[in-house]
């Protein structure tokens, strides 16, 4: 089975920096996603990350433990537009299916 | 590219009544996913088709459920009879797995109310 973790609710302030944590515990792995979704839309493509180590696009940064079954993603230089849910999602072995966690809703304050 | 085109956007229908939502994927793409999402359980994959063939429906709730996709272009998700409890936002995603992509695209989402 599948069984994903994220924190629920997260507060941060315009211009810091935010991590949102992922844990999983998976039958299999074949890689890890994050996604984006404002309020009233659909999830858009983040990052995606197979190997360990981190991967940096822009302001965002994800990171992925394989070992610990641990991921995190990283939000620099908040804007009050990075206001949204996050998924963190695992593919499974066959490399078809992703299983998403409940999702971390962000709220950025000025 | 117009991205995942799904209809329609929003549908209210009683109970008991049939519901089709249609999904158009990405040209190209291969692989095509419905996923439900409500509050309480968040994003959950109902059924997959690689090549219009069905993969795996384990995610499908239940008999009333059914989805088919007749070519590349084009999929449906009915819902026979609807229930309240149906009620949620219905998206279809698309991806190819040529060239080792990887990414899934979401549509924009069918919001589903049953009263």
């Amino acid at each position: 089975g599948q069984n994903i973790d994220q924190p629920t609710e997260m507060t941060a302030t315009e211009g810091a920096i935010v991590q949102i944590n992922c844990t999983y515990q998976t039958s299999g792995f074949n890689g890890l996603f994050w996604y984006q979704q404002h309020a009233g839309e659909a999830p858009t493509f983040l990052s995606y990350n197979v190997l360990d180590g981190l991967e940096e696009k822009g302001r965002f940064s994800s990171f992925l433990s394989r070992s610990k079954g641990y991921s995190y993603l990283l939000l620099k230089e908040l804007q009050m537009k990075d206001s949204a849910s996050y998924l963190c999602a695992v593919k499974d072995n066959a490399g078809n299916m992703l299983t998403f966690g409940g999702g971390t809703r962000l709220m950025v304050k000025p | 590219d117009a991205g995942v085109i799904q209809s329609p956007r929003h549908e209210v229908t009683e109970m008991g009544q049939e519901v089709t939502l249609r999904c158009k994927p990405i040209s190209g793409h291969n692989s095509l996913f419905w996923y439900r999402q409500t509050m309480m359980r968040g994003l959950e994959l109902l059924i997959y088709f690689n090549n219009n063939v069905p993969i795996d429906d384990s995610g499908m709730p239940e008999d009333r459920f059914s989805a088919k996709m007749p070519n590349a272009s084009f999929s449906t998700l009915k819902i026979q009879p609807s229930e309240p409890r149906d009620s949620a936002v219905y998206f279809c995603a698309s991806r190819t797995t040529s060239g080792g992509a990887e990414t899934q695209y979401f549509g924009p989402g069918t919001r589903l109310l049953v009263l």
